[in-house]
């Protein structure tokens, strides 16, 4: 079965910090893979997403992500975090060829000041 | 959340009670889910259904039933509420199809079992 993993539940780090957060996923077939983030009491948003082309994803607010094929990776990065991108960062994979998305265990980014 | 309502948004229920949770969606999309999300477990897909009349289970369906009553609205039921299912439920919804379309979440429901 696919799986997403997460190595990280949580990310502490001071503001103006760069930021990367990490993602493994399993399918071997093709990957449409997906960030999301959750605010406080929200649901979720989608910050990014990769379905072909460019292995350098570049999303809203600043976060980019980077597929790398031969590590099953799908990293996402920020190059210098604020305050507000505090929330949890979930990493996604929809299944092969379904509309179900496999879901992560979530990283808690906790960025201070 | 753009056009993605779930009602209620809090609830407190007694082991054994029944409820069900409703979501509506504004979008036209065809495919919709319920998901459960708890610490530490990520988003648990529960049901899924593709367009109206279809349903799916997904990773964790035990101890609910849904109803896509039509392609506006798929309602999640518990018939016999447990501790267990204490969680913060998420409707969402895609346009559908083999393509990555951005899936939309609701706000959440916020269900406890005592």
């Amino acid at each position: 079965a696919q799986s997403v993993t997460q190595l990280d539940s949580q990310v502490p780090v001071f503001e103006e910090a760069p930021v990367e957060l990490r993602c493994n996923y399993s399918s071997s077939v093709s990957v449409y893979l997906f960030w999301y983030v959750q605010y406080p009491n929200q649901g979720l948003q989608l910050l990014l997403k990769y379905l072909s082309g460019s292995t350098l994803v570049k999303g809203i607010n600043g976060f980019e992500a980077e597929f790398n094929k031969s590590q099953t990776s799908f990293h996402l990065r920020k190059p210098s975090v604020h305050i507000s991108d505090t929330a949890e960062y979930f990493c996604a994979e929809r299944v092969y060829n379904t509309d179900k998305l496999i879901f992560g265990t979530g990283t808690r980014l906790q960025v201070f000041p | 959340n753009a056009g993605v309502t779930q009602t209620p948004k809090f609830q407190v229920l007694k082991t054994g009670q029944s409820m069900t949770l409703q979501c509506a969606q504004d979008m036209n999309h065809n495919s919709m889910y319920w998901y459960r999300q708890d610490p530490g477990m990520g988003l648990r897909l529960i049901y899924y259904s593709a367009s109206e009349g279809t349903t799916d289970k997904g990773e964790v369906p035990n101890g609910y039933n849904v109803s896509r009553l039509n392609k506006r609205e798929f309602s999640l039921r518990l018939e016999s509420a447990a501790p267990s299912q204490t969680s913060v439920y998420f409707c969402a919804t895609t346009a559908g199809g083999i393509g990555g379309n951005t899936i939309y979440f609701g706000e959440g429901s916020w269900l406890t079992v005592v």
